[in-house]
């Protein structure tokens, strides 16, 4: 059972471009989790997608940023016009459904590695 | 709003000895609080939960407190390793939903032998 995969590993962005970031979440979890983590800083909650459905997005920047989990195909969190201070890793987390015994835990993928020139 | 604090940035034991972490809270009242270990590029990785109305849990080397009246977990590793070494992040839900956590910046061990 593959774990939660993202890509690309590592993206490099000039300022102004658009980045396209992508989570596959483990197979069987329907939840999956957006984080930022700055040099230096902890893991800050960006959103929390169910399929097709933006459940909290309260972490997430009111500008620039975006974040879908279509009924096919992975998640997507889209950074338009990036800035440096967009430069960062940003994990993806998928878990199971409610009424599952491991429900609550959360299971990471590698990250991207963000920068922007 | 909830703030979450991990009191050492970096704790450095000898191998065999036991590592004492402390993660404490405010404003809030957590239904679970959670531990992970991430390693250096990496992403965190799930070791414990614990309830509120739990005051201890264990897997092999690890153990976890719960105080809600206090505020605080402390996570322990005994017999500890080099292999142990990294950074250990507490997390705590953001409501009561149990949905998005909210992350410590994380307690950095290292172990030497």
């Amino acid at each position: 059972n593959a774990g939660v995969m993202q890509n690309p590993r590592h993206l490099v962005r000039r300022r102004g471009q658009e980045a396209r970031l992508r989570c596959s979440p483990m197979k069987g979890h329907s939840h999956v989790y957006w984080y930022r983590q700055l040099p230096e800083e902890g893991l800050k909650f960006m959103v929390y997608l169910q399929k097709e459905n933006i459940i909290d997005e309260s972490g997430m920047p009111k500008e620039r940023f975006s974040a879908e989990f279509p009924k096919e195909g992975p998640s997507i969190l889209r950074i338009q016009q990036v800035v440096r201070g967009d430069s960062a890793a940003y994990f993806c987390a998928s878990s199971p459904a409610v009424g599952s015994s491991s429900y609550n835990e959360q299971f990471f993928g590698p990250g991207t590695r963000l920068t922007v020139l | 709003s909830q703030k979450i604090e991990q009191n050492s940035e970096a704790l450095n034991i000898q191998e065999g000895k036991t590592a004492t972490l402390t993660c404490n809270y405010t404003n809030y009242s957590p239904a679970y609080l959670q531990w992970y270990r991430q390693d250096p590029g990496r992403g965190p990785v799930f070791l414990l939960l614990i309830r509120e109305n739990e005051k201890e849990k264990r897997k092999e080397r690890l153990k976890v407190t719960f105080d809600t009246t206090l505020k605080q977990s402390l996570f322990h590793i005994t017999a500890s390793q080099p292999a142990d070494s990294a950074t250990y992040l507490c997390a705590l839900d953001i409501n009561q939903a149990g949905t998005a956590l909210i992350f410590g910046k994380g307690t950095t061990l290292s172990v030497s032998s």
